[in-house]
């Protein structure tokens, strides 16, 4: 199963950027990179994916390693409401990790006022 | 509005009455799965449907039954529940002819067995 390692958790300053680290290295050459968030008392939601570029988009940007092996969610400036689990998985619609998602533990992100 | 919706929301039930916990996708999705969250373990993959009686096991599917008769319902069913599937449970759909495979998930429904 195509796993991903992130932090337990990160804290971050309201209106500061906060940058969300994940690892992969066993990444295929197929696989997007999908980030969720998990608010509290919530369900997961999508925040954004990629595949070898760096990708905008009004909640956040990915950054894409070269090697593809790790890729950083970036919270411009981060917002109290910001505060969730955030979640790094892989998927492919064309391969083994088409059913099969292995979503961890997340990071616990904690923003202060 | 695209949603997906599980029932009941909160339940509380004892030890080996059956129970079925529905999902149901109103956007066409061919792929459904469910997981459990369970604290410090996060989320767990408990079964999931590529489409209509296709169905596969996931991370931790001891316990769990699902059917997938119709696209758009895919319901969790617990034979003989113990307490420790006491657990807050999420269904979540996604298309599958896609480059993209976005999950959509529903807003959760909290089991307690006593």
């Amino acid at each position: 199963d195509a796993k991903t390692t992130q932090p337990n958790s990160m804290e971050s300053n309201e209106e500061e950027p906060v940058h969300l680290p994940c690892n992969h290295s066993t990444i295929s050459g197929t696989d997007y990179i999908h980030w969720y968030r998990q608010l509290p008392s919530q369900g997961p939601e999508y925040v954004i994916h990629g595949l070898t570029s760096n990708v905008n988009n009004r909640m956040a940007s990915l950054a894409i390693a070269e090697d593809r092996k790790s890729s950083t969610l970036i919270l411009h400036r981060a917002t109290l409401r910001d505060a969730a689990v955030y979640y790094c998985i892989l998927r492919d619609v064309r391969g083994s990790t088409l059913g099969r998602l292995y979503f961890g533990r997340g990071t616990q992100l904690t923003v202060w006022p | 509005e695209a949603q997906v919706t599980q029932n009941p929301r909160y339940l509380i039930t004892v030890t080996g009455k059956k129970l079925t916990v529905t999902c149901s996708q109103n956007m066409n999705h061919e792929y459904m799965s469910w997981y459990r969250q369970d604290p410090g373990l996060g989320l767990r993959q408990i079964y999931y449907s590529m489409n209509v009686e296709v169905t596969d096991k996931g991370d931790v599917p001891e316990g769990y039954k699902v059917s997938r008769k119709e696209k758009r319902n895919f319901p969790l069913i617990l034979e003989s529940p113990s307490p420790n599937q006491t657990s807050l449970y999420f269904c979540a759909s996604s298309l599958l002819v896609s480059n993209t495979g976005e999950l959509f998930f529903g807003e959760g429904s909290r089991l307690t067995v006593l």
